[in-house]
């Protein structure tokens, strides 16, 4: 039974570029939520899926962050146009229901250069 | 105020003592309560659940203060592998949210 699987584990990107981040929650969790953690800080709580519904995005920034999670297939986040400023590692978490504890995958650090 | 809020230490404690964690929460309507490790630069892992009538986990014990809004984590005889953050985890309707966490040093 795999655990929540992210990839890439690590992702460089020139400024500019687009940055497509993957996970696949673990089996039986329909609940998905996207955390960025910057060098020496606490984890920032960006976005809460479940399948095809954007449930609470306040913790996105308005522009060139998206998140998907489809009915089939992994949630996706990406980031359009990076700048230096979006380098850190970004976790994504999954549960099965509301209130009970989710589990991380082991994130992707993602530097641009 | 802050949602969640965690002493940040460090807290440098002697191989063997016990240590304890409080953290607060802002949200009354808040409706589970976790703490969760965090080795560096790894993923954070689920500690503990914590509920209203206190549970214990080998040298762990956690604890839930509704009226005042307070959760605790308690370290006892502690182990130079105990060293991590520990964050402090609410979970609401729409999302959970976590602590800064409380860096733990347990010096030989």
């Amino acid at each position: 039974n795999a655990g929540v699987m992210q990839n890439p584990r690590h992702l460089v990107r020139r400024r500019g570029q687009e940055a497509r981040l993957r996970c696949s929650p673990m089996k039986g969790h329909s609940h998905v939520y996207w955390y960025r953690q910057l060098p020496e800080e606490g984890l920032k709580f960006m976005v809460y899926l479940q399948k095809e519904n954007i449930i609470d995005e306040s913790g996105m920034p308005k522009e060139r962050f998206s998140a998907e999670f489809p009915k089939e297939g992994p949630s996706i986040l990406r980031i359009q146009q990076v700048v230096r400023g979006d380098s850190a590692a970004y976790f994504c978490a999954s549960s099965s229901a509301l209130g009970t504890e989710a589990f991380f995958g082991q994130g992707t650090r993602l530097t641009v250069v | 105020r802050k949602e969640v809020e965690q002493d940040p230490g460090p807290f440098n404690v002697p191989e063997g003592a016990t240590v304890a964690f409080n953290c607060t929460y802002s949200n009354s309507a808040s409706q589970s309560f976790f703490w969760y490790r965090q080795d560096c630069r790894k993923e954070p892992k689920l500690l503990m659940s914590v509920y209203s009538s206190g549970n214990e986990d080998g040298r762990f014990t956690a604890q839930l203060n509704r009226a005042s809004q307070y959760i605790s984590l308690l370290i006892r005889d502690s182990k130079l592998s105990d060293s991590a953050t520990y964050l402090c985890v609410v979970n609401r309707d729409d999302k959970i949210i976590f602590g800064k966490g409380t860096r733990l040093h347990i010096l030989p």
